[in-house]
């Protein structure tokens, strides 16, 4: 059966200072991966996807940057914290032969920035 | 891109109750998706819906899509205090990607 991890689980980091969270999903071969966030009691902001290694599509503009170097690991970045930085990481995948696309989460990362 | 508009934001009710989200889109949605998420948790995926006027039914919850295929809902019998949590709606756009409603979130009063 397919899972997905995601670490850490929780993480305080000081403002400017960098970020690398890691999304990885064992049981199935070439997934769409999605790294989402969700500010507190809110919904979820698509920021990346992938359809493939080294495919990354931006859906907001911001310090956060994404990259696939393998086929089952996404891993979400910054070079320097801002407190609106803050949120509830998730990364999800889907199966590349559906269309409609159901998507499985990770536990996520709570991010603190202070 | 187009949304979804999800009503209520928040449903606080007493045990036993019944509770409805409603999920709506100006467009015509090729399939639609609920999802929930309990406090402090991650969402899962709880059913697709895709026909006009598609009804599916898990124990007391009943998911409906309309027949212009332009709004949703979903429908909890008899809460209990497992349902509470954030009961999100989406819909698939192009290249796999899920769009988000801005989910409802129950409470239940035991």
């Amino acid at each position: 059966s397919q899972t997905i991890h995601q670490w850490p689980a929780t993480l305080v980091q000081p403002v400017g200072s960098p970020l690398s969270l890691e999304c990885t999903v064992e049981g199935t071969s070439n997934p769409n991966l999605y790294w989402y966030r969700q500010a507190a009691g809110r919904g979820l902001q698509l920021l990346f996807y992938s359809v493939g290694i080294g495919q990354i599509s931006s859906e907001v503009p911001q310090n956060l940057s994404a990259s696939r170097p393998q086929d089952r690991q996404f891993i979400l970045s910054s070079k320097k914290l801002l407190l609106s930085d803050s949120g509830f990481y998730l990364c999800a995948w889907s199966s590349s032969g559906t269309v409609r696309g159901t998507q499985y989460f990770g536990p996520g990362t709570r991010l603190t920035v202070l | 891109g187009q949304q979804v508009m999800q009503i209520p934001q928040y449903q606080h009710v007493q045990e036993g109750e019944d509770f409805t989200t409603y999920c709506n889109s100006s467009t015509t949605l090729s399939n639609i998706q609920w999802y929930k998420q309990r406090p402090g948790g991650h969402p899962v995926f709880l059913i697709q819906l895709v026909k006009s006027g598609e009804v599916k039914k898990q124990k007391r919850l009943t998911f409906q899509f309309g027949e212009a295929k332009k709004n949703s809902s979903l429908h909890i019998t008899a809460t209990q205090t497992t349902d509470v949590g954030t009961y999100f709606c989406a819909y698939m756009e192009y290249g796999n990607k899920l769009v988000f409603g801005a989910g409802t979130i129950l409470r239940v009063k035991s």
